[in-house]
């Protein structure tokens, strides 16, 4: 079975744009989460999607939103970018909400 | 909320030597707990887990961890650790009893960089 695919795997942009990251989970599963991993905050969660539904979220501002289609893929968007979202960031998937989560490569995104 | 506390940043030892790799978190009635591991440029493995039932969980790759829920630990052991074995390792923790946003949120510790030398 394939394991959860994240594209682009490298992005470049500039302050002020925004991105959008794509995530597609292991066939069968429904639940994505989003993570942000930084060498000075670590690995910090994002949101989490189950059913085209946001069932969780993290503490990170408004600038930050994504969403889940009705083929469990999910997409991340980050609007107004700064320097600060330099990060690499990581989709996981699991069958239903309380399973374990499966790591994409993550996409890393480095903003100038 | 839930908190993960990796004791060691790093971790040097030699090839074919012991290693542990601590790991605590903030106490809880129930919780699931995690030891994934990331290698250079990569995403997350996940390498073992504790969900219920015995508390010494084992990899396919020789190593183990022990659910210690008296002392709320869950460190990672291995007997004998190879060059392959470097890398960064992850204890993580979900939360099924706390409330509003932090119910059922995977939460990480800062890591612990394990370097095996030859």
């Amino acid at each position: 079975k394939a394991g959860v695919t994240q594209t682009p795997r490298y992005l470049i942009k500039t302050r002020g744009q925004q991105v959008t990251l794509s995530c597609s989970p292991i066939s069968g599963h429904r639940s994505v989460s989003w993570y942000q991993q930084t060498p000075g905050q670590g690995l910090q969660f994002l949101f989490e999607y189950f059913s085209e539904t946001q069932r969780n979220k993290g503490n990170f501002p408004g600038r930050f939103s994504g969403r889940q289609f009705s083929n469990s893929r999910s997409e991340m968007n980050v609007s107004t970018l700064e320097l600060g979202d330099s990060a690499l960031y990581l989709c996981a998937s699991s069958r239903l909400v309380r399973e374990t989560q499966y790591f994409g490569p993550g996409t890393r995104l480095l903003v100038l | 909320a839930q908190s993960v506390t990796q004791l060691d940043s790093q971790v040097p030892v030699f090839e074919e030597a012991p290693v542990e790799l601590r790991c605590n978190y903030s106490s809880s009635v129930s919780v699931y707990l995690f030891w994934y591991v990331q290698y250079p440029n990569q995403g997350l493995q996940l390498l073992l887990k504790y969900l219920s039932g015995s508390t010494l969980v084992e990899s396919i790759n020789g190593f183990e961890a022990e659910f210690n829920k008296s002392q709320t630990s869950f460190h990672l052991r291995k007997p004998s650790v190879h060059i392959s074995d470097t890398a960064e390792y992850f204890c993580a923790v979900r939360d099924f009893n706390a409330g509003g946003t932090s119910y059922g949120k995977l939460t990480f510790g800062q890591g612990t960089i394990l370097t095996v030398h030859p």
